[in-house]
C-alpha cells in the first residue's frame, strides 16, 4: 500500500513563473492538505481539499490555488512566483469521514521548490 | 487551536528514555494532543495522539496531565534514528488543520 506520494521531488523556477505540484493521497483517504515549510520553520497550513472543494484555507495569498480530482489526488498551483516562495511543500492526506482515524494526517516527502 | 510551547532542543543518550514536554495551557476540552516528528529532509511522521487518557503504541507513550495543560511524549529506548524535530500540536477532530510550532530538536547521543 503506497503512502502519500508527491511529485516532483525538486523543482527550480525563476521569479514570475508559475508552478504546479502534485500529490496522490494514501489509499482510502479522501482529504488532502497542503503545507509550506520554510527553512528552519515548522510547516504552515496552506489549504485543504475535500470532495473536490477547498474546505479550509490558511493565511496565504490568492496566488496559491489548488484542485482536487475525483480520484482524490490534488494539485497545488502557485502563480507569479516570488523568491520567498522557496520552501518545502508538503502534502498530507487523511480520512475526514472515518471518525476512527481521528484526524491523523499522513505526510508525503515533499517537493522542494527553489525560486531564483 | 491551542497554542503549544516546547523547549527548542534536548539531548538524550542512546538506549535511555527520552521525555519530551509540551505545555498547552489554552487547550479546550475537546481538542486532541497530537505528536508528530520530522526527520531531516522528510515529511512529518505521526507518532501518537490523545484526548484525556494516557496512550501507548509501538512507537511511544503519551502522558497527559489531569488538567490537560501539559503532556509528555516518552520514547522508551531512544535510538540514533529517533534524532528529529518533534512537534506537539493541539487540534480538533474534523478540523484537520494542523498548526505546527517550531518543535523540539531531539538529538540522540551515542
Amino acid at each position: 500500500d503506497a503512502g502519500v506520494t508527491q511529485s516532483p521531488t525538486h523543482l527550480i523556477k525563476t521569479r514570475g513563473q508559475q508552478v504546479t505540484l502534485r500529490c496522490s493521497p494514501k489509499s482510502g483517504h479522501d482529504t488532502v492538505s497542503w503545507y509550506q515549510q520554510a527553512l528552519g520553520q515548522g510547516p504552515q497550513f496552506i489549504f485543504q481539499y475535500y470532495e473536490e472543494e477547498e474546505r479550509q484555507r490558511g493565511n496565504f495569498p490568492d496566488r496559491f490555488s489548488g484542485h482536487q480530482y475525483p480520484n482524490y489526488s490534488s494539485e497545488l498551483n502557485v502563480n507569479a512566483l516570488l523568491l520567498g516562495d522557496s520552501a518545502l511543500y508538503l502534502c498530507a492526506s487523511s480520512c475526514l469521514t472515518d471518525r476512527a482515524q481521528e484526524n491523523i494526517q499522513y505526510f508525503g516527502a515533499g517537493t522542494r521548490l527553489s525560486v531564483l | 487551536d491551542a497554542k503549544t510551547t516546547q523547549p527548542p532542543s534536548m539531548d538524550c543518550a542512546e538506549g535511555r528514555a527520552a521525555n519530551l514536554p509540551c505545555n498547552h495551557s489554552t487547550i479546550s476540552g475537546n481538542e486532541y494532543v497530537y505528536w508528530y516528528r520530522q526527520i531531516h529532509s522528510q515529511g512529518p511522521q505521526y507518532i501518537i495522539h490523545g484526548l484525556k487518557n494516557n496512550e501507548t503504541n509501538e512507537m511511544a507513550s503519551l502522558i497527559i496531565t489531569e488538567d490537560r495543560k501539559s503532556s509528555t511524549l516518552i520514547l522508551p529506548h531512544a535510538t540514533l534514528r529517533d534524532t528529529a524535530v518533534y512537534y506537539c500540536i493541539g487540534g480538533y477532530f474534523g478540523n484537520e488543520k494542523l498548526t505546527f510550532g517550531t518543535g523540539t530538536r531531539l538529538t540522540i547521543i551515542p
